[in-house]
């Protein structure tokens, strides 16, 4: 079946630094693949997403590439600050599978240290 | 343009108190959801819904219901509340075609003593 793996939290970094969090999935068809964030106390929000092989979905700084031949869709930003502690959230929908749901990984916390 | 509400955002019950969760969404969206998510932990599926009229169950189900009368308006009902339902429970919607991801509410915090 489908299933998203991310890397377990939290995650420390210090502002300015460099971000990565990554996100392997397993599909059986054509997925489309999502980040989202949650900040604390509140719900989720969509950050990006892509729907086929070699798309990168971007938004505020943050970037993640769709590569089908390692199964990956890494989220990533180049210089991350104290505002972007959070937790994030890897997810996938298949195109081929019927199930009406996005498949969620387990989320990564994200703290960032002034 | 209000998109995922539900309410109350924050409620505290005694157990084998019932309640009923609201949440409304105005995007005409077919498919919506309920999760929750305990303390540091992910999204568990509860219940959803592909259109009114059409339920059906997710990974925890068992102490909720739901009904989708209209496509706008998706309850949970909570009966018989136990300490293991404290959580924040989420509402979500979406279009047909996944595609462009979910809606989520705001949430709702709830507490059962």
């Amino acid at each position: 079946g489908n299933s998203v793996t991310q890397m377990e939290g939290p995650v420390t970094l210090s502002e300015e630094a460099f971000l990565t969090i990554n996100c392997t999935y397993t599909a059986t068809g054509y997925p489309s693949l999502f980040w989202y964030v949650q900040y604390p106390g509140e719900g989720l929000q969509l950050l990006l997403k892509a729907t086929k092989a070699d798309d990168k979905g971007s938004n505020k700084g943050f970037e993640a590439t769709y590569r089908k031949e390692t199964t990956s869709f890494h989220l990533e930003k180049g210089s991350v600050q104290v505002s972007d502690s959070a937790v994030y959230f890897c997810a996938l929908t298949d195109r081929r599978d019927s199930n009406y749901q996005l498949i969620w990984g387990a989320g990564t916390k994200l703290i960032i240290k002034p | 343009n209000a998109g995922v509400t539900q309410t109350p955002k924050f409620r505290i019950l005694k157990i084998g108190q019932s309640m009923t969760l609201q949440c409304t969404q105005d995007m005409n969206h077919n498919y919506m959801y309920w999760y929750r998510q305990d303390p540091g932990m992910g999204l568990k599926l509860i219940y959803y819904s592909v259109g009114a009229g059409i339920t059906d169950k997710g990974e925890v189900p068992n102490g909720y219901n739901v009904s989708r009368s209209t496509t706008e308006d998706f309850p949970l009902r909570l009966e018989l509340a136990a300490p293991s339902q404290t959580s924040v429970y989420f509402c979500a919607s979406s279009l047909r075609s996944l595609n462009y991801g979910y809606t989520f509410g705001s949430g709702t915090r709830l507490t059962v003593v």
